[in-house]
């Protein structure tokens, strides 16, 4: 099944800073979603690129996308302390059929 | 706004007892979905859903079952709770347009002790 692979594990910046999180995987997409777990709640659901597109934005949000090299990046520019979560990226395609498989995440560490 | 919901934030319960957890979707979804999360292992699928009454394993099935009599309600059982099932759990629903990788939603989980 399709499970992508978020680097690093953790992550601890300062407030203001940028925020990169990588994800990799090993087939062909349709399309990559990332989404954010606040500390013990459900996943949101953040931002969805799709196989035939390179960069997508939403709010200080900034995702790529490299299907050659089969990965993923979210951006998080002028971080909050509010951002302090756990980020999941889910690489979707044919081989896993209506199945969306998360990896362990990036937990991401906002100090004000 | 789609609304998951879980029927319990917590639960404790001993073991061999059976374990019900319900969730809720209020927006006509065909596919809902039900993961364990635990430590360091991310969110692992046990069943999903795609129609009524129709289900399918997902990568961790064994010691649980699933219930879906109605379209917006997905049940998940616990048929003799054991301790390696504490964990937190997490309902989650999508369209069902058809299209592969779907944005899901979800519930707010509902964190499992088993003693």
């Amino acid at each position: 099944s399709q499970q992508g692979e978020e680097d690093p594990q953790a992550l601890s910046i300062q407030e203001g800073e940028n925020a990169t999180m990588n994800c990799s995987y090993k087939t062909s997409i349709n399309n990559l979603q990332w989404y954010r777990q606040n500390s013990g709640r459900g996943l949101v659901h953040l931002i969805l690129i799709r196989s035939n597109e390179r960069e997508k934005h939403s709010g200080r949000l900034r995702v790529t996308l490299d299907t050659s090299k089969k990965s993923s990046s979210l951006l998080i520019t002028a971080s909050r302390a509010a951002d302090t979560a756990s980020y999941f990226c889910a690489p979707t395609g044919q081989t896993g059929g209506f199945k969306t498989i998360f990896g362990a995440g990036t937990r991401l560490f906002v100090k004000a | 706004d789609v609304k998951v919901t879980q029927s319990s934030r917590y639960l404790v319960k001993r073991t061999g007892e059976k374990v019900f957890l319900e969730c809720v979707q209020d927006m006509d979804h065909e596919n809902m979905f039900w993961y364990r999360q635990d430590p360091g292992l991310g969110l692992r699928l046990i069943y999903f859903s795609y129609d009524v009454k129709m289900k399918e394993k997902g990568d961790i099935p064994e010691g649980y079952s699933v219930s879906r009599e109605k379209k917006e309600r997905f049940s998940l059982i616990l048929e003799s709770a054991s301790t390696n099932q504490t964990s937190m759990y997490l309902c989650a629903s999508s369209p069902g347009t058809g299209v592969v990788g779907e944005k899901l939603f979800f519930g707010s989980g509902t964190q499992l002790s088993v003693l």
